[in-house]
């Protein structure tokens, strides 16, 4: 039961740097989501996709882009890391009915 | 004001307490709740839904009053393995799950 997988569980970026968050799922679900938690903040939406083909942003996409690939996989992508990005990132999707999110186990991102 | 907004604790409990979290939203068009459970360093995994009606989960009872715009999170009996922290969860509607999870409050239940 895989559920949702998110690649990398940790990593530490310099300043200036790119990188990819992997995010897939196997339950067939037509919502996906990227969100970052902060200490004291709660979960922030940071871009969403209702369904293969479309995105929309969310509460605090500066600094971030998105791809849905397929069904299956949602990547966040920093173009150019910041410290203000040291966060931990969720992904996680719903079924059409959007009555449940099932997250995947988080990324532990450190900006230096 | 945030738009949904807990009391961050922690709260600490003996075991066999009941112990109650409340949680405020400012949207009144607002249409699904939600909690969901944290524990230390992994992801949120839904603990239960919110109705209008009330739902009673074993020990657990939400309650929503939308006079009011809140919900609550009763824990009756608490456990050990109850401490973690507790996050509402509200959904204003409109089409997809842009769902407002508040900052969560801490719960820490002990021997």
């Amino acid at each position: 039961n895989a559920g949702v997988t998110q690649t990398p569980k940790f990593q530490v970026l310099k300043t200036g740097q790119s990188m990819t968050l992997q995010c897939a799922q196997d339950m067939n679900h037509n919502s996906m989501y990227w969100y970052r938690q902060d200490p004291g903040m709660g979960l922030r939406l940071i871009y969403y996709s209702a369904s293969e083909g479309t995105t929309d942003k969310g509460e605090v996409p500066n600094g971030y882009n998105v791809s849905r690939l397929n069904k299956r996989e949602f990547s966040l992508r920093l173009e150019s890391a910041a410290p203000s990005q040291t966060s931990v990132y969720f992904c996680a999707s719903s079924d059409i009915r959007n009555t449940e999110a099932f997250f995947g186990q988080g990324t532990r991102l450190t900006v230096v | 004001r945030k738009e949904v907004e807990q009391d961050p604790g922690p709260f600490n409990v003996p075991e066999g307490a009941t112990v109650a979290f409340n949680c405020t939203y400012s949207n009144s068009a607002s249409q699904s709740f939600f909690w969901y459970r944290q524990d230390c360093r992994k992801e949120p995994k839904l603990l239960m839904s919110v109705y209008s009606s009330g739902n009673e989960d074993g020990r657990f009872t939400a309650q929503l009053n939308r006079a009011s715009q809140y919900i609550s999170l009763l824990i009756r009996d608490s456990k050990l393995s109850d401490s973690a922290t507790y996050l509402c969860v509200v959904n204003p509607g409109g089409g997809g799950f842009k769902t407002i999870f508040g900052a969560g409050t801490r719960l820490f239940v002990k021997a």
